[in-house]
């Protein structure tokens, strides 16, 4: 699987958006991005994936650059709940079946 | 459905003392993991089974450390004997086998050696 850059830490506003940036150069055509996130003392949880296309959920959205090297997660309107480590992984379509988590970066929701 | 369920939330043991560590995942997932996290290496996956079957067990750091898993309902992993530096937070995570799902996990075994 490719691997993903992300800046350790990042602060934001709580009520504005959060943007985090994930790089993954290296990506390959049949690999995805998916974002995970972590808040303290809980097991990690599923926030979005995407192959290309830009995605949307309940709770975020997630923006692919047209070459697939980088993705930017949102989370539109930051609440002081989203203070946790956020995780961008890249796997394959097919294949080994296993997320490979890096450091991520650390969101703190400044009030 | 309750999600996955991990047992006990804590552990403290002595050193030398053999641990089991259980895992029941979501009802109708075929995929389960186990992940060990600590400050110093994050978030490591350990092994993986699908359909009750060990498939990639690369993760598994030697041969004080094992996993089973008899039933699609439930897990074990175990490690004798126990050493201070296996100290860490464990979690099991499930899913269906369907390409691109997601993967939920539990709440995690806090497990202190001492």
């Amino acid at each position: 699987d490719a691997k993903t850059t992300q800046p350790p830490s990042m602060d934001c506003a709580e009520g504005r958006a959060a943007n985090l940036p994930c790089n993954h150069s290296t990506i390959s055509g049949n690999e995805y991005v998916y974002w995970y996130r972590q808040i303290h003392s809980q097991g990690p949880q599923y926030i979005i994936h995407g192959l290309k296309n830009n995605e949307t959920n309940e709770m975020a959205s997630l923006i692919i650059t047209e070459d697939r090297k980088s993705s930017t997660l949102i989370l539109p309107h930051a609440t002081l709940r989203d203070t946790a480590v956020y995780y961008c992984i890249v796997r394959a379509y097919f294949g080994n079946e296993k997320l490979t988590f890096g450091t991520g970066t650390r969101l703190t929701i400044i009030p | 459905d309750a999600g996955v369920i991990q047992s006990p939330r804590h552990e403290v043991t002595e050193m030398g003392q053999e641990v089991t560590l259980r895992c029941k995942p979501i009802s109708g997932h075929n995929s389960l993991f186990w992940y060990r996290q600590t400050m110093m290496r994050g978030l490591e996956l350990l092994i993986y089974f699908n359909n009750n079957v060990p498939i990639d067990d690369s993760g598994m750091p030697e041969d004080r450390f094992s996993a089973k898993m008899p039933n699609a309902s439930f897990s074990t992993l175990k490690i004798q004997p126990s050493e201070p530096r296996d100290s860490a937070v464990y979690f099991c995570a499930s899913k269906t086998q369907e390409m691109n799902t997601e993967a939920f996990f539990g709440q995690g075994t806090r497990l202190t050696v001492v």
